[in-house]
């Protein structure tokens, strides 16, 4: 399996663009995370999918910060528009399911707001 | 609330050497507790976990935790370290079994291995 996968590695980006950063979890898993991770805040968890529907939403910032999960193989993590304290490195995780505390990570999206 | 503090936010060793990260853990119930290791433009992947039952954890790459409850830690070490340890590792702690989304993590530890 090439576990899970994001896409992009960076982005580089000014202020008030919109960013849009894209996960496929690992196939055959059902639950899927976005985490941020900042050198202030650690690493944060800001909305989580089962089944694609999401459950918990109450960590995104703000309105600004939306994520879909259309279908099992894909989600994204949509920025409009992007601030500079947006910058972070945002990661997808999967797991089997949302009772299952392994977590599988993908590498992460470096973001800045310029 | 729960919460990890991870005592020191960068520890070296040499290869060889004993690898002990400090972990200390808050939480109003009987904790969950984890660690992950998030290698170079990796992301964390889980090292090991306590849930319940026998208190010295043993997890991959041959790295053991013990859950003390009087001390309200769960250290990570590690006999002997090879260089393929230089990481990034996050002690990590949830309140409710069975809960991916209710994982608390810490600020890391960065180890280094000097050769």
């Amino acid at each position: 399996d090439a576990g899970v996968i994001q896409s992009p590695r960076h982005e580089v980006t000014e202020m008030g663009q919109e960013v849009t950063l894209r996960c496929k979890p690992i196939s055959g898993h059902n639950s899927l995370f976005w985490y941020r991770q900042t050198m202030m805040r650690g690493l944060e968890l800001l909305i989580y999918f089962n089944n694609n529907v999401p459950i918990d939403d109450s960590g995104m910032p703000e309105d600004r910060f939306s994520a879909k999960m259309p279908n099992a193989s894909f989600s994204t993590l949509k920025i409009q528009p992007s601030e500079p304290r947006d910058s972070a490195v945002y990661f997808c995780a999967s797991s089997v399911s949302a009772s299952n505390e392994k977590l599988f990570f993908g590498s992460g999206t470096q973001l800045s707001v310029l | 609330a729960q919460s990890v503090t991870q005592l020191g936010s960068h520890v070296s060793v040499s290869e060889g050497a004993l690898v002990l990260l400090r972990c200390n853990y808050s939480s109003s119930v009987p904790p969950y507790l984890f660690w992950y290791v998030q290698y170079p433009n990796q992301g964390l992947q889980l090292l090991l976990k306590y849930t319940t039952g026998a208190t010295l954890v043993k997890g991959i790459n041959g790295f053991e935790a013990e859950f003390k409850k009087s001390e309200t830690s769960f250290h990570l070490t590690k006999p002997s370290a090879h260089m393929s340890d230089a990481a990034e590792y996050f002690c990590a702690v949830s309140d409710s079994y069975g809960s991916a989304s209710k994982i608390i993590f810490g600020s890391g530890t960065r180890l280094s291995i000097r050769p």
